[in-house]
């Protein structure tokens, strides 16, 4: 089945800082890459989306010079969180949409804590 | 506006007992519907998809069942476990160009000795 990785699982990092996370796609071209939010008991917040060689869109709220996103190939996609700050500290989701049957896989997350 | 609505918003059950979560949804048009079960930490792992000509499907003891005419899907778990512990989200995906997931507020259920 299709298989979305992501690195690191968890991350801790101090204020001011950047921080990277990757998604890859290891089974399937991703032709979309999504990169979501999520808060202690909440439902996942899509941040923005991200197409192989073009810009990402990103969600009304989301700043997209303190989340660069870059998606530079069928495979993989990241995540930049410049300058983090605590209030940066969630979990993030990416998901792989298959260029062919136009479904989403999930990654397992990556924890990131901004102390 | 496309949304989904999960009910309740949490739940806690004994192990062993049988129970249902339910999801409405507004999308239109609609393309499929999943459940996921979300285990603390983790990522959404994709228990049932459902499309519009489908009214039951099984996965287990996970049975989820879609009525396309009034928007409304459930989600039947049989014979609960400790393991079982964990937020159910209703995805429903649009048929549209973007083909854009709607994520639900997810139910989280907890499972007790």
């Amino acid at each position: 089945g299709a298989v979305v990785s992501q690195h690191p699982s968890w991350v801790i990092c101090k204020s001011g800082t950047s921080v990277k996370i990757e998604c890859r796609s290891l089974d399937f071209q991703a032709t979309t890459m999504f990169w979501y939010r999520q808060f202690p008991k909440q439902s996942l917040m899509l941040m923005a989306t991200s197409n192989e060689g073009s810009k990402a869109t990103y969600e009304q709220g989301v700043e997209k010079d303190k989340f660069l996103i870059n998606h530079a190939s069928l495979t993989l996609s990241t995540l930049t969180v410049t300058s983090a700050h605590p209030e940066d500290s969630s979990f993030y989701i990416c998901s792989a949409r298959n260029g062919q049957n136009y479904e989403q896989y999930f990654g397992p997350g990556t924890r990131l804590t901004v102390t | 506006k496309n949304q989904v609505e999960q009910s309740p918003q949490s739940l806690i059950i004994l192990e062993g007992k049988n129970c249902t979560l339910q999801c409405n949804y507004t999308v239109s048009p609609f393309s499929n519907l999943r459940w996921y079960k979300q285990d603390t930490g983790r990522g959404p792992v994709s228990l049932t998809i459902m499309t519009f000509s489908e009214n039951t499907k099984s996965n287990g003891r996970y049975t989820a069942t879609l009525d396309a005419d009034t928007k409304q899907s459930s989600l039947h778990i049989t014979a609960s476990q400790l393991s079982d512990s964990a937020s159910y989200i209703c995805v429903v995906r649009a048929q549209s160009g973007t083909y854009k997931y709607i994520f639900g507020t997810g139910t989280r259920l907890k499972v007790l000795a």
